[in-house]
This record gives structure tokens, C-alpha cells and sequence, in this order.
């Protein structure tokens, strides 16, 4: 079954340290993957596609198909960027999302 | 926002009562989806609409469902509510120009 896992339930790291919150998939398809945060007490908003390949609020993220994981980096963290962000899989001819259970990352001064 | 709004934003209710949620679109988009965000379990599909009238179920549809009459509005029913749906509610709809879903600000809901 198509699954999205996100091994870490919580990431605690200082401010400046690097970041890495891991995202594994299983799908045999073309997987379209996603990023999204929540900041607190706010509603869900995308952070990032891997189709876009684009670099938003400092966090990147590359879709290895070979390792099928799509893991959030970003080299400097800020107290900001504490949230809880999450990973989504989008199967090709399907229009629903597959959601990971979520990391919250905690950015401490 | 993407002009997506819910009502109501928190409710508390009895055990046994029926519930129903709204999500309310302003742009027009084909696609909607209720999902419920529970700690651990992250988000998961309840139901999703393809348009007015269309509805399918997600991966865990026991005990709710779905009404969309007008394409703007996406009711949530909780038939007989147990302790087990206490949760928080997240609508979402498709964007179909930036093939992404947008989510609503969520509705929490306590069932005693």
C-alpha cells in the first residue's frame, strides 16, 4: 500500500545548527511529493513541490527515487522555523494526498 | 487564504449528537476534501468531492458523511458523535491551476 513515513516525531536542534526532517515514501508510480508546514495555531500551507525544485524560507528538499525518501534540509535553522511540518505523496492519476504523521521541529535560541 | 473559510471553528458536543461542519470556498474549485489531524496519525482523508453531487470516500469515512449541493459549500456530518472523533477538522480544496491543495483554518471539535 502507498504509505508516507516520517520517522522522527519530534527534532529539537539550536538556532544555526543544520536540519534534515526525513521523509520515506513507498510507491511504485511517478510520485509527486510535497512539504508543508504548520505554524502554530495556523492552517497548513505548502512549503515546497520537488517538481518545482525551488528553495523557500532557506528549506530545500530532492526526490531520490532510488532511496524513495524526499527529506526537508535547510543548513542554518532559525527560531522561526519552529513548526510542524509535514510530508505528502500525490500518486500520478490521483487527485488526493497521502499524508506522513508529521515531525515538529523546535528551534531552540 | 485561497478564500476557503469553516464554521465553526470549535464546537464541543455530547456523545451520541449529530454534528455537521461546512467548508466554504469562494473560487470555484471542482475538488474539496475533509481530513482529520490527530497527533501521531498527521492528516487523513475522510472524504473528497470531484463537484456537486460527486463524492468518494477516503481512508477513514466510519461514522461521517458528505453533502455538496452547490459547488462553493462541502458539509462534514457526524451522524451519532463518539469520544473517537474528537479531533481537528481540516477542509481543503485543489487547486487545479497550481496543482495544490489549499487547506482551511480548521475546526476543533470535542466530543464528551
Amino acid at each position: 500500500a502507498q504509505r508516507v513515513t516520517q520517522p522522527e516525531k519530534l527534532l529539537s536542534v539550536f538556532k544555526g545548527a543544520p536540519v534534515e526532517l526525513k521523509c520515506n515514501y513507498s510507491y511504485s508510480g511517478s510520485p509527486e511529493l510535497f512539504w508543508y508546514v504548520q505554524y502554530s495555531r495556523q492552517r497548513l500551507q505548502l512549503l515546497l513541490r520537488h517538481i518545482s525544485r525551488e528553495s523557500i524560507k532557506g528549506f530545500t528538499a530532492d526526490l531520490n527515487k532510488g532511496e524513495t525518501s524526499f527529506h526537508l534540509k535547510k543548513p542554518f535553522a532559525q527560531e522561526e522555523d519552529s513548526a510542524m511540518y509535514y510530508c505528502a505523496l500525490k500518486m500520478d492519476s490521483s487527485y488526493k494526498l497521502i499524508f506522513g504523521s508529521g515531525t515538529r521541529l523546535l528551534v531552540r535560541p | 487564504d485561497a478564500g476557503i473559510t469553516q464554521s465553526p471553528r470549535h464546537k464541543v458536543t455530547e456523545t451520541g449528537t449529530p454534528v455537521t461542519l461546512r467548508c466554504h470556498q469562494t473560487e470555484n474549485h471542482r475538488y474539496m476534501y475533509w481530513y482529520r489531524q490527530d497527533p501521531g496519525h498527521g492528516l487523513r482523508l475522510i472524504h473528497y468531492s470531484y463537484g456537486v453531487k460527486d463524492t468518494d470516500k477516503g481512508e477513514v469515512s466510519d461514522g461521517y458523511s458528505v453533502s455538496r449541493s452547490k459547488t462553493e459549500d462541502f458539509l462534514l456530518t457526524l451522524e451519532s458523535a463518539t469520544s473517537s472523533q474528537t479531533s481537528v477538522y481540516f477542509c481543503a480544496i485543489r487547486d487545479s491551476s497550481y496543482n495544490e491543495q489549499f487547506f482551511g483554518p480548521g475546526t476543533r471539535l470535542t466530543v464528551l
